[in-house]
């Protein structure tokens, strides 16, 4: 099963709006990551963010992690039009000297003008 | 410094034939990711290299597929007598050690 897995699997919201996405994983981590995927196009890396931190801001972006609960959050603030897309969550292997990252499914975001 | 490039974006190939995904990593990486997405699907991780050598290739399906790293060029993902089923978008990622891996933008593969 996935390592990373993101909720809810598809969004849709009105500009202006603020957009949660959620990811949950199993084993133990050193990183969490956050990527934006556009329609048929590459990965663009929007954040990481490591296991002794619990929160990191990236202009209108707001991740939190929670290693307790084993999940991590992305808020996108003031939504634009542009923003979507599909978002995905990547964790570490977490073992030490491996860096293999397991992505989730993904979450779908159409922000709707 | 330029991203990770890959080429080429897009690649047909006939059943039987084989397909060759290269991949140059962005300058100092030495960390080399393969992923496979399927259409509607997230990535799936396939194999995992430094120069010259394969760390982990637990997602590479056991027949047709093989990587390298050599010490010199790109890093190639080898595919043997391709079948339908291989369609996918091939994404690679470069990453120096423990930060983040920076993608691609994919080859995508078509077998006819």
């Amino acid at each position: 099963s996935q390592q990373g897995e993101e909720d809810p699997q598809a969004l849709s919201i009105q500009e202006g709006e603020n957009a949660t996405m959620n990811c949950s994983y199993k084993t133990s981590i050193n990183n969490l990551q956050w990527y934006r995927q556009n329609s048929g196009r590459g990965l663009v890396h929007l954040i990481l963010i490591r296991s002794n931190e619990r929160e990191k801001h990236s202009g209108r972006l707001r991740v939190t992690l929670d290693t307790s609960k084993k999940s991590s959050s992305l808020l996108i603030t003031a939504s634009r039009a542009a923003d979507t897309a599909s978002y995905f969550c990547a964790t570490d292997a977490g073992t030490s000297g491996t860096y293999k990252y397991i992505f989730g499914t993904g979450t779908r975001l159409k922000v709707l003008a | 410094n330029a991203g990770v490039m890959q080429n080429p974006r897009h690649l047909v190939r006939r059943r039987g034939q084989e397909a060759r995904l290269r991949c140059s990593p962005m300058k100092g990486h030495s960390h080399v990711y393969w992923y496979r997405q399927l259409p509607e699907e997230g990535l799936k991780f396939m194999v995992y290299l430094q120069k010259e050598n394969i760390i982990d290739e637990s997602g590479m399906p056991k027949e047709r597929f093989s990587a390298e790293f050599p010490k010199e060029g790109p890093s190639i993902l080898r595919i043997q007598q391709v079948v339908r089923g291989d369609s996918a978008a091939y994404f690679c990622a470069s990453s120096p050690f423990g930060l983040e891996a920076f993608f691609g933008q994919g080859t995508r593969l078509t077998v006819v």
